[in-house]
């Protein structure tokens, strides 16, 4: 069964650095997100992106954050300047045509120091 | 903004018995989805219900949901120690919209 993937499955990075994170969401999907959710809270939306441009985000997205669809496959989100409150477990998420049913990754733990 | 509001905020239970866990939220929707998320773990589809909907079964799972009340209900019944994770409702407004998900209910089934 297709299944989305994610890369790193941890990280580690010094605050003020810069990170980036890999999915690589189900193949004929349409629909592209990012969730994420600080330790012991719940999963927060970021962003969604569709037809190459994002169609929706939250307060969180600022303008430290950026997605990218780079080629056919892989989806990612960049943190231009990494803060101790960005550390979480980041999900990556893809949805079919019928954009009900959304397909998570196995998450990217990212830990601020 | 809509929020799905998980209750009980943990449940434990023994294994063979049922575990029903709620979910309120406050604005209109497309459907309502239920997520499983074992420790530190990925979210896991587990079945969706569309807001012309009330009822809904897949296996050991049920999903009923009340849009005049804005609630959903998740039961799993003959529970096993496989079960024990925490478990996340979640709301989607439009088709390729943002889910926003509650607080979870983090159940715990003892064998």
């Amino acid at each position: 069964e297709p299944e989305v993937t994610q890369t790193p499955s941890h990280q580690v990075t010094q605050m003020g650095q810069e990170v980036i994170l890999r999915c690589v969401p189900i193949s004929n999907h349409l629909y592209f997100y990012w969730y994420r959710q600080i330790l012991g809270q719940k999963v927060e939306f970021l962003v969604s992106f569709y037809n190459n441009e994002i169609s929706e985000k939250s307060e969180i997205f600022d303008d430290q954050f950026s997605v990218e669809r780079p080629d056919g496959s892989n989806f990612t989100l960049k943190i231009r300047s990494t803060k101790l409150e960005d550390s979480a477990m980041y999900f990556c998420a893809s949805g079919d045509m019928g954009g009900e049913t959304q397909y998570f990754g196995p998450g990217t733990r990212l830990l601020v120091l | 903004s809509q929020q799905g509001e998980e209750d009980p905020q943990a449940l434990s239970i023994q294994e063979g018995e049922n575990a029903t866990m709620n979910c309120s939220y406050k604005t209109s929707i497309n459907n309502l989805q239920w997520y499983r998320q074992n420790s530190g773990r990925g979210l896991v589809h587990l079945i969706l219900i569309r807001s012309n909907e009330r009822e809904k079964h897949s296996g050991r799972l049920r999903v009923t949901l009340d849009t005049s009340k804005k609630s959903s209900s998740l039961l799993i019944t003959a529970s096993r120690a496989a079960d024990t994770a925490s478990y996340f409702c979640a709301t989607l407004g439009n088709q390729g919209g943002k889910l926003i998900f509650g607080q979870g209910t983090e159940l715990s089934v003892k064998p």
